[in-house]
C-alpha cells in the first residue's frame, strides 16, 4: 500500500457515456498528479494540484475535466472519450510539487469502447 | 525537451545473479531523479529518490548512482530474486521551470528466472 488508493481498479465505457476517476491519499500531502500510461509509451504528465489549486494542465484534452475538491482528493471526470483515450490512468501525489518524493496509486484500467 | 532512455528494455537473468538498469537523461540541468517498480496491471511503487546533489542512494539490496553531468543513472540490483521481476522506470523532475513535471523512461522489464 503506498497511502493512494484509486477507484474503480477497471472502467469500462462507451463513447458516450460519462464517468469519474477517483483518487484519495492518505499521506497528508499538498500535491496530486494524473499521469496516463498508454502501451509501449511513457507515462504523460496531465494535471498537477497544489494545495487544491490546479498549477499545471499539459495540453489535455477537455473531455478530460480534473476536480480537486481539497489536498486528499482528486477526479478525473470523462466524457465523450475516444478509443485511443483507453489506458492506466495513475494517480500521484507528494509533499510539494517539487523535490519531494511522488507515490503513485494503483490505477485505474480504463477501456473506451 | 528533456528525453528520457532507458536500456535494455527487456533483461532475463537467473535467480541470485547482480545486474544493473540503466537511464539516461538529455538535460543535466534536474532537480532530482526518482526510481519505480511497476508490476504487470499495477502502479508504481517508489524505490529510491536522488536529489542532484547526491552521487547515489541505497536501500537494501538496490543502490541507485546518478552522474548528473554525464545524464546518466544506475540502478544496481543485488543478489536478484524471482520476487524482482516487474518493470522499472527511472523519471527526472527538471531543475527550472515546470518542476513538477516528472519526465519518464519506457522502462526495462525485467524477469528473473528460477
Amino acid at each position: 500500500e503506498t497511502g493512494v488508493t484509486q477507484t474503480p481498479r477497471h472502467l469500462v465505457m462507451g463513447m458516450t457515456n460519462k464517468k469519474s476517476l477517483k483518487c484519495e491519499q492518505h499521506l497528508g500531502h499538498n500535491a496530486m498528479y494524473w499521469y496516463k500510461q498508454s502501451a509501449k509509451k511513457p507515462l504523460e504528465l496531465m494535471f498537477v494540484y497544489n494545495f487544491k489549486e490546479q498549477t499545471e494542465n499539459n495540453s489535455v484534452p477537455s473531455r478530460f475535466s480534473p476536480e480537486c475538491p481539497n489536498s486528499s482528493h482528486l477526479f478525473l471526470h470523462l466524457h465523450t472519450l475516444q478509443p485511443e483515450d483507453s489506458a492506466l490512468y495513475l494517480c500521484a501525489s507528494s509533499q510539494r510539487p517539487t523535490n519531494t518524493e511522488a507515490f503513485f496509486g494503483q490505477g485505474t484500467r480504463l477501456t473506451v469502447v | 525537451k528533456q528525453e528520457v532512455t532507458q536500456i535494455p528494455a527487456a533483461l532475463s537473468v537467473p535467480e541470485g545473479e547482480n545486474l544493473v538498469l540503466n537511464c539516461s537523461f538529455t538535460d543535466s540541468a534536474i532537480y532530482n531523479l526518482q526510481w519505480f517498480r511497476q508490476d504487470p496491471g499495477k502502479g508504481l511503487t517508489s524505490l529510491l529518490l536522488i536529489q542532484s546533489s547526491q552521487r547515489e542512494q541505497t536501500s537494501g539490496r538496490l543502490n541507485a548512482s546518478l552522474d548528473k553531468s554525464s545524464g546518466r543513472s544506475t540502478l544496481y540490483i543485488a543478489a536478484s530474486q524471482p520476487g524482482d521481476s516487474a518493470t522499472y522506470l527511472c523519471a527526472v523532475r527538471p531543475g527550472s521551470g515546470t518542476a513538477s513535471k516528472l519526465t519518464f523512461g519506457t522502462g526495462t522489464r525485467l524477469q528473473v528466472t528460477l
